[in-house]
């Protein structure tokens, strides 16, 4: 079975720390995605990765970074964290059009 | 942007009722996979559809594919509490690679 692994379940952070949130897949998969997820709106692509170092804005990439420096491992990073960044962010890769997800990371930003 | 409606947002209804979510866009998708989401957990996939008017079951879930391959349904027959969860939509664009617009998700309680 595809495992996807995020670093923590839930996270609560300051406004204006810098937030890492990592994941890593087990699969061998090219194609890496971050979004997060709101009542009501649904999941909104935040980056994904079609390759080692390689990068593409989502939707909603403001306020947003990562890094992809191996094939199994995309982080997600929070240069200055703020309080509408407080969301359930998941992890997600893929094979073709098939996603498999993480199990989500509920950060809170105070 | 291509944009997935999914109707409605949300649904409780009693054990043995038949319910029907709704997925629709005005732009055409190559695919349409639908996930389901219980709370604590990512999203996952139930099923694919490809070709326009496709109909597939899984149990008591039947997934269709509208004709222009725009829209989407799931309709449970007799709906169990085990189908409680987020259903999620999600549509692979003609030219967008990998990436999946996703619906806004329908939250479906079954009570006992």
């Amino acid at each position: 079975d595809v495992k996807v692994t995020q670093s923590s379940r839930y996270l609560v952070k300051r406004t204006g720390e810098k937030v890492f949130l990592e994941c890593v897949q087990d699969m061998d998969h090219e194609n890496m995605f971050w979004y997060r997820q709101d009542p009501g709106l649904g999941l909104r692509l935040i980056y994904f990765s079609y390759d080692v170092k390689m990068k593409e804005k989502g939707d909603i990439p403001e306020g947003y970074s990562v890094s992809r420096e191996k094939k199994e491992r995309f982080s997600l990073i929070l240069e200055s964290a703020s309080t509408n960044q407080t969301s359930m962010y998941l992890c997600a890769s893929s094979i073709m059009v098939r996603q498999y997800f993480g199990p989500g990371t509920r950060l809170t930003v105070t | 942007t291509q944009l997935l409606e999914q109707s409605p947002q949300f649904l409780s209804i009693q054990e043995g009722e038949n319910l029907t979510v709704y997925c629709n866009s005005s732009s055409v998708f190559s695919s349409l996979q639908w996930y389901r989401q219980e709370p604590g957990e990512g999203p996952v996939l139930l099923v694919t559809v490809v070709t326009g008017g496709e109909v597939k079951k899984l149990k008591r879930l039947t997934f269709q594919f509208g004709d222009a391959r725009k829209d989407s349904s799931l309709h449970i027959t007799a709906a169990q509490p085990g189908d409680t969860g987020l259903y999620l939509c999600a549509g692979e664009g003609e030219t967008s690679g990998s990436r999946l617009t996703f619906g806004e998700g329908t939250q479906l309680t079954v009570n006992p």
